[in-house]
């Protein structure tokens, strides 16, 4: 079965420093998604990307982020300067929204560690 | 941000029996709702979903119930295996028509062989 693949699966970084998350969607799907979970707490939505823009974002989506489709396979997530608080696992969706309320395919997520 | 709630963050049953996992939530504007699985180290596996056109939804042992007026859903696994042991999320979405979910915080199953 395709699945949605994250790398790294942890990302140590320093306060200030800029990360990079990266994402393969599965193939033929069309809408892609980043969500987080900082440890103890819920899943929360970040963002939403459509047809090569951002379709909904999040309070927590502020300017220190964004999202890019580079090519054709890859999502990427980058946070311009790590806060201590931005340490959470950080899981890219991906779904077909050909029929309605297609559900999330999720990846394994990247462990963000902000030192 | 309390829109989906899940009160049991733990649950017990033995291996056979039925586990029940509730969820509450108090958006009224949702319209879609999923129960999600999740393993350590992985991410959340999709379960099972119910549209708030329905009051149930079955798929082999896992059956969602939906009730409305109560803003309630459960998911019911039957039998239960000691391979269901998991986190089970609960999430809802349908405010902004997106595929913006809102996750509960979760409730960790173990299933006793």
């Amino acid at each position: 079965e395709p699945e949605v693949t994250q790398t790294p699966s942890h990302q140590v970084t320093q306060m200030g420093q800029e990360v990079i998350l990266r994402c393969v969607p599965i193939s033929n799907h069309l809408y892609f998604y980043w969500y987080r979970q900082i440890l103890g707490q819920k899943v929360e939505f970040l963002v939403s990307f459509y047809n090569n823009e951002i379709s909904e974002k999040s309070e927590i989506f502020d300017d220190q982020f964004s999202v890019e489709r580079p090519d054709g396979s890859n999502f990427t997530l980058k946070i311009r300067s790590t806060k201590l608080e931005d340490s959470a696992m950080y899981f890219c969706a991906s779904s077909d929204r050909d029929r309605d309320n297609s559900p999330l395919h999720f990846g394994n997520g990247t462990r963000l560690t902000v030192t | 941000d309390q829109q989906v709630k899940q009160n049991s963050p733990s649950l017990s049953v033995q291996e056979g029996r039925i586990s029940i996992l509730n969820c509450d939530y108090t958006n009224s504007m949702f319209d879609y709702f999923l129960w999600y699985k999740k393993y350590p180290a992985e991410g959340p596996t999709f379960l099972i979903s119910i549209s708030s056109i329905k009051d149930k939804n079955e798929d082999g042992r896992f059956t969602v119930f939906l009730n409305k007026s109560a803003k309630h859903l459960s998911l019911h696994i039957v039998p239960s295996q000691p391979g269901d042991s998991a986190v089970y999320f609960c999430a809802a979405s349908g405010i902004s028509g997106a595929n913006n979910l809102f996750f509960g915080t979760g409730t960790r199953l173990t299933v006793i062989p």
